[in-house]
């Protein structure tokens, strides 16, 4: 089944910097790529997905990138602010003409220092 | 629309005992799934169904029981319940042929944290 890893377990970033956190997948099939905060307590909320034909896709800060060659994609924030700090999951899934199972990384700490 | 409901939000259990966890959603989504949370572990599928009368398993889903006899509800059954299932468990729906106003977004539940003892 499909494996997804997700780096860095952590991520500590001052106020208005740039975070980037970033995914690997095994299956080759794997077509569809969301990203999902959770704050402390709440559940998950979509934040921004790529599908496998799209090799970037940008949501005003947010911005997701897709390499299927290498099996890896990436989430970038820009000018990160206090409520951007929350866990991240990337996921991955096979839609076969419909919705399936996603198989989440681990997760992303992202703190945001003043 | 209420969305995603799950319940109870809280519930202890002393091994072995038996429960299930209700979800129910009002979206008329045809796919709808449960995952648990465990700390640094991330979310995994334990169990998800496709449209009424039709379910499959996930990652994980020794220890759960599920059916889907309409398209609103979906709940897990935990038979025997152990100390390896104190997790929090999220349910989740989406469309499952998203057309063009509509996306594979899964719409998460608020979660049923549950500890057995």
């Amino acid at each position: 089944g499909e494996n997804v890893e997700q780096h860095p377990s952590t991520l500590s970033v001052q106020e208005g910097d740039s975070a980037v956190i970033k995914c690997t997948y095994s299956d080759s099939a794997s077509n569809y790529f969301p990203w999902y905060k959770q704050e402390l307590g709440k559940r998950p909320q979509l934040i921004i997905d790529i599908r496998s034909n799209v090799g970037e896709k940008k949501d005003q800060r947010i911005a997701v990138t897709l390499n299927k060659t290498a099996k890896h994609f990436s989430l970038h924030i820009t000018e990160t602010q206090p409520e951007d700090s929350a866990v991240y999951f990337c996921a991955a899934s096979i839609m076969r003409g419909g919705a399936d199972g996603l198989t989440f990384g681990k997760g992303t700490h992202l703190i945001i220092q003043p | 629309n209420a969305g995603v409901t799950q319940t109870p939000k809280f519930q202890v259990l002393k091994t072995g005992q038996s429960m299930t966890l209700q979800c129910a959603q009002d979206m008329n989504h045809e796919y709808m799934s449960w995952y648990r949370q465990d700390p640094g572990m991330g979310l995994r599928l334990i169990h998800y169904s496709v449209g009424a009368g039709i379910t499959d398993q996930g990652e994980v889903p020794n220890g759960y029981n599920v059916s889907r006899s309409t398209t609103e509800d979906f709940p897990l059954r935990l038979l025997s319940a152990a100390p390896s299932q104190t997790s929090v468990y999220f349910c989740a729906s989406s469309y499952r042929f998203p057309t063009g106003r509509t996306s594979y977004e899964q719409y998460f539940g608020p979660g049923t944290r549950l500890t057995v003892t």
